[in-house]
């Protein structure tokens, strides 16, 4: 079965641009979160969406938005992008049941200039 | 707030050395997950586990609820394995209940 797909794999915008990212997940699962990785930070949560309704949101700036569609597909959004926003961009997708597991995507890695 | 404290931070070794990374956390959580990411950035989810041990191929994870505390063990390492491994806590409340280790970075030799 397809795992879950992040497009572009590769971007670089300007700063003061925005930008948004795509996530496909795995089909039947229905939460999708996102979360950045840099070398001084490492891993961070930014936010879950399950059913089209976002559940939980990380401690990240209002620039740091997301959606969820009918069909489980997300997007985020980072409006006025800043030179540390430059990361890779993760995103899972879960069937949220009590054995609880995710499934990662390949990763958009954003470089911000 | 749980703090995942992953040891060593950095580790090479022979190829077919036994190998141990160490995670340890500080508030109590339902979960653990071990993920193992190469270069280039796809994360594979290696393990989840709730308590005792479980064992995929060569790997081995095990976990102490009481001593908030877990392992995740290479047998006969290859330098395929080279990666960077990470834990995360989970302690309910959705994909925010998630908190992640700094990695270790593990380099198998040939």
């Amino acid at each position: 079965k397809a795992g879950v797909t992040q497009t572009p794999r590769y971007l670089i915008k300007t700063r003061g641009q925005q930008v948004t990212l795509s996530c496909s997940p795995i089909s039947g699962h229905r939460s999708v979160s996102w979360y950045q990785q840099t070398p001084g930070q490492g891993l961070q949560f930014l936010f879950e969406y399950f059913s089209e309704t976002q559940r939980n949101k990380g401690n990240f700036p209002g620039r740091f938005s997301g959606r969820q569609f009918s069909n489980s597909r997300s997007e985020m959004n980072v409006s006025t992008l800043e030179l540390g926003d430059s990361a890779l961009y993760l995103c899972a997708s879960s069937l949220l049941t009590t054995d609880y597991g995710y499934t990662f995507g390949s990763g958009t890695r954003l470089t911000v200039v | 707030k749980n703090e995942v404290e992953q040891s060593p931070q950095n580790l090479t070794a022979q190829e077919g050395e036994f190998i141990t990374i160490n995670c340890s956390y500080s508030v109590g959580i339902s979960a653990l997950h071990w993920l193992q990411q190469h270069p280039g950035g796809g994360i594979v989810s290696l393990f989840m586990l709730s308590s005792g041990k479980k064992k995929h191929g060569r790997l081995i994870a095990t976990i102490n609820i009481q001593e908030k505390h877990s392992s995740l063990h290479i047998t006969a390492s290859h330098p395929r394995d080279s990666a960077v491994y990470i834990c995360a806590g989970y302690s309910g409340g959705g994909a925010d209940g998630l908190t992640f280790g700094k990695g270790t970075h593990l380099i198998i030799q040939p």
